[in-house]
Parts: C-alpha cells; sequence; structure tokens
C-alpha cells in the first residue's frame, strides 16, 4: 500500500522568508504524480503545485518548488518570498491507481 | 480548471435521519469520484471510490450500509449517510478525476460540514 509521510504537523515563518515542507512516500508503482495541495481556512482544496514522476526536472510555479528526489522517494516544497496569504494547511499527495494524502503541515506566515 | 460543485455546503440534521451530499463535475466527466471525511486539522480519509455504473470501492473501516454511493452518471456522484448518528458530525469533501488521467490531478467540491443533533 501506498503511504505518505509529512514529519512537520507545524511550521512557522516569517513574511517574505523561504520555508521548505517535506514529504515522503512509499510507493512500488512505476508511473504516478505527486502534489502539493494547499487548504486555507475556507477548507477549499487548492492545488499549488504538480510533478509527475517520470520528469526528472523540478516543477516550479511562481513562488513554489520542489525538490523531488525520486530513487529517496522524497518530494518537498520550497516557498518563496512567504506572504500571509500562504497561510494554511497543506497536504502532499500521491496519485497511482489511488490518490493518497499525506498528514499534513499547518504552515503559519508572521508578519 | 476544472470545476466541481458539492452541495449542500452545510446540513443540519437529527440522529436518526439519512442526509444526501452530492458532488458534481460541472465541465468535465469523471468516471472516478472520491469521498472524503476530514476531522478538525487532521488530514482527509478516503472513505470510497466511486465509479461510474458500478459498485463503490470501500475503504477498510467504513461501513458500506451507512455510507452509500451512488454514481449514476459521468457527472454526479452522492454520497447518503444514513441513520445518522452524532459521531458521523464531520466535514465531508468530493473530488472527481477527469476521464483523460493524463495529469492525474484531482478536483474538489467545496465540502460538506454535516452535524447531527
Amino acid at each position: 500500500a501506498q503511504t505518505v509521510t509529512q514529519s512537520q504537523p507545524e511550521m512557522s515563518v516569517q513574511e517574505a522568508e523561504t520555508v521548505t515542507l517535506s514529504c515522503t512516500y512509499d510507493t512500488s508503482e512505476s508511473n504516478y504524480y505527486l502534489f502539493w495541495y494547499k487548504q486555507p481556512p475556507s477548507r477549499q482544496m487548492i492545488l499549488v503545485i504538480r510533478q509527475e514522476a517520470y520528469k526528472q526536472q523540478n516543477a516550479t510555479e511562481n513562488r513554489f518548488s520542489v525538490n523531488f528526489q525520486k530513487a529517496a522517494k522524497s518530494f518537498s516544497l520550497k516557498i518563496s518570498d512567504s506572504q500571509l496569504g500562504d497561510t494554511a494547511m497543506y497536504f502532499c499527495a500521491f496519485a497511482g491507481n489511488q490518490f493518497y494524502f499525506g498528514t499534513g503541515t499547518s504552515l503559519t506566515v508572521i508578519p | 480548471g476544472a470545476v466541481v460543485s458539492q452541495h449542500p455546503s452545510r446540513v443540519i440534521c437529527k440522529s436518526g435521519t439519512s442526509v444526501k451530499i452530492e458532488c458534481r463535475s460541472l465541465d468535465f466527466q469523471a468516471t472516478t469520484m472520491f469521498w472524503y471525511r476530514q476531522f478538525p486539522k487532521q488530514s482527509l480519509m478516503l472513505m470510497a471510490t466511486s465509479n461510474e455504473g458500478s459498485k463503490a470501492t470501500y475503504e477498510q473501516g467504513v461501513e458500506k450500509d451507512k455510507f452509500l454511493i451512488n454514481h449514476a452518471s459521468l457527472t454526479l456522484s452522492t454520497l447518503t449517510v444514513t441513520s445518522a448518528h452524532p459521531e458521523d458530525s464531520s466535514f465531508y469533501i468530493c473530488s472527481a478525476r477527469p476521464g483523460d488521467r493524463a495529469s492525474g490531478e484531482l478536483f474538489f467540491g467545496e465540502g460538506s460540514r454535516l452535524t447531527v443533533l
């Protein structure tokens, strides 16, 4: 079975600084996708960034980038120039035949 | 991006009654929809996978007779909480994956908060 682990239940970062959220996963599948989703207080799930496992190049989306280490099964999210609106729960997710979420990291951006 | 609509967003019911939550994909066909339950400050727990035209696949520990799932069309899945009890109070979220799995991405509904009195 697939598992997705986020080892940081809570994190905080000063506004305009950079923060990295960690995620590891376990799978025997070779073709899959990895995602980071954001869940603000409104509880609407919002896609932050996507990574295809077959691509070696790390995905980047404006201030958000990932460090994808396939051999290590690691998929961390880096948020640069943190903004107050980045305060939210962040979930790492694995998508293969099924879709699994990590336990989440609560990120607080401090003014 | 694709839009998934979930209704109602909030529902309050009396213990022993049944509640139906609808999940619609508005601009794409979804052969597969997923139902999640989320407790406060916790992750999304997959309850079941809903496949159009066939029976849902339930995760271990989820009562099939308590949580009835129907996926009658490519754009609609429903979750019915039968004989609801206060412990069923929770936040329920549906998601859908477009028929084309190239992206693998899930699109989420806005969620439904169920309160059972």
